[in-house]
């Protein structure tokens, strides 16, 4: 199995500002997902991130809103740029172990809120 | 384009009581089926992971069961305890390396 840990845990951010979301994997990993959970909904994929290569984005998520970096394989950062009360969710990365079942591993999650 | 449904959406039992969520989805070409279970804004905790070429998966007072050709997993709780309130997602995914897709949950509480 897979731990994952990610940086906040929560904030409230303004308008406006921009956020960067860390997550940290304790095993080296191919595939990593990130997910944003809008309140009462359920879990909608945002991007794929792959080290070494853009991240791939689902439709209606964009790049310039949502960049992201995977410099190597046990950590990667989201970017939630320019913010309007609408991007208040919760985001989660997950990462798929590839160690046998491809089971997929969710981090702890990122609360975030914006005023 | 793959859909996940849960049924019901939240469901109330007395402590004790055996009780059975479903989810079903579109397309049976699925290459694994995770059942999850999320607290009140928290993260994700996998319970089950099912493969494709299997019929279902046990843990403790978890079995969860697949039926690839028809598109259904059902999710069975024995003895259910006030500590299983919780929002109970089911995801699939297509194929390795992809990525999931989940349906809406079932929200269980458990009243003792």
């Amino acid at each position: 199995s897979a731990v994952i840990s990610q940086k906040p845990s929560r904030d409230i951010c303004q308008r406006g500002t921009s956020l960067t979301i860390q997550c940290q994997v304790d095993s080296q990993v191919t595939m990593m997902f990130w997910y944003r959970q809008q309140p009462g909904q359920s879990l909608t994929l945002i991007a794929t991130a792959n080290q070494g290569s853009e991240a791939t984005y689902e439709s209606g998520f964009v790049i310039d809103k949502f960049p992201i970096s995977r410099p190597n394989l046990t950590f990667s950062t989201l970017t939630v740029s320019n913010m309007s009360p609408e991007d208040s969710s919760i985001y989660l990365c997950s990462v798929e172990d590839p160690g046998g079942a491809y089971e997929q591993y969710f981090g702890p999650g990122t609360r975030l809120t914006v005023t | 384009k793959q859909e996940v449904t849960q049924i019901p959406a939240a469901l109330s039992v007395p402590e004790g009581e055996n009780l059975v969520l479903n989810c079903s989805f579109t397309d049976s070409a699925i290459y694994n089926l995770q059942w999850f279970r999320q607290d009140p804004g928290k993260g994700l905790t996998s319970l089950l992971l099912i493969q494709s070429s299997q019929r279902e998966q046990t843990s403790g007072r978890l079995n969860a069961s697949l039926d690839k050709s028809s598109g259904r997993s059902t999710l069975y709780i024995a003895a259910s305890q006030p500590g299983d309130s919780a929002t109970y997602l089911c995801a699939v995914d297509n194929q390795a390396g992809t990525a999931l897709i989940f349906g809406k949950g079932t929200t269980l509480s458990v009243s003792s």
